[in-house]
């Protein structure tokens, strides 16, 4: 079974732009969650989405917003960027919310 | 108010000798679930360990094993015969499993170093 997969890898943007990552979950896996990973504020939650509604949401400006599809397939989105967005965003995904979660290798985005 | 407690920023440990990362928690709710997550330097998290709140055992994965003790509300990680490979951070997690689908709590992370 493949694992989460995320793209792009990297990612150089700078301030004022706009950028959208994407997440693909394990296959039958319903539930996937976005976090930020920074080395000051470490892992932050962003928010979850569980067949294609957001069921939770962190503390983050609405600069950040996320959708999910109908093939459990989710993207995050990051409005006018700023210097403090560069981090390392991993997306998990898990069957439930009784179940684990399985991480993606992530998406480094550097904000110039 | 933290819903996860890792005190331990940085260990050491001896290659071949066993160590415990330490885990507290907060919840009121009497259904949840406890996991352990490495992440090294590559950068990907990687599924250790899990405990639920009404297993009566321990969870034991390989080298890995949960010391669960719920009265005191810690959830230890005990790593036995330390690799090298074992160098990362560590992190630890909990979600409460009530009517309300709560989100995944982290730790602020442990990072342990295996001495040759």
């Amino acid at each position: 079974k493949a694992g989460v997969t995320q793209t792009p890898r990297y990612l150089i943007k700078t301030r004022g732009q706009q950028v959208t990552l994407s997440c693909s979950p394990i296959s039958g896996h319903r539930s996937v969650s976005w976090y930020q990973q920074t080395p000051g504020q470490g892992l932050q939650f962003l928010f979850e989405y569980f067949s294609e509604t957001q069921r939770n949401k962190g503390n983050f400006p609405g600069r950040f917003s996320g959708r999910q599809f109908s093939n459990s397939r989710s993207e995050m989105n990051v409005s006018t960027l700023e210097l403090g967005d560069s981090a390392l965003y991993l997306c998990a995904s898990s069957f439930d919310e009784y179940n684990e979660q399985f991480f993606g290798p992530g998406t480094r985005l550097t904000v110039l | 108010a933290q819903k996860i407690t890792q005190t331990q920023p940085g260990m050491f440990v001896q290659e071949k000798e066993a160590v415990t990362l330490d885990c507290t928690y907060d919840t009121s709710d009497p259904s949840y679930g406890l996991f352990w997550y490495k992440q090294p330097s590559s950068g990907e998290m990687i599924f250790l360990i899990y405990q639920g709140s009404y297993d009566q055992q321990n969870a034991t994965e390989g080298r890995y094993s949960l010391n669960f003790q719920k009265a005191r509300k810690s959830a230890n990680l005990v790593i036995s015969a330390s690799q090298l490979g074992d160098s990362a951070m560590y992190f630890c997690a909990m979600r409460d499993l009530g009517d309300n689908f709560n989100k995944f709590y982290f730790g602020s992370g442990t990072k342990l170093n295996v001495k040759p």
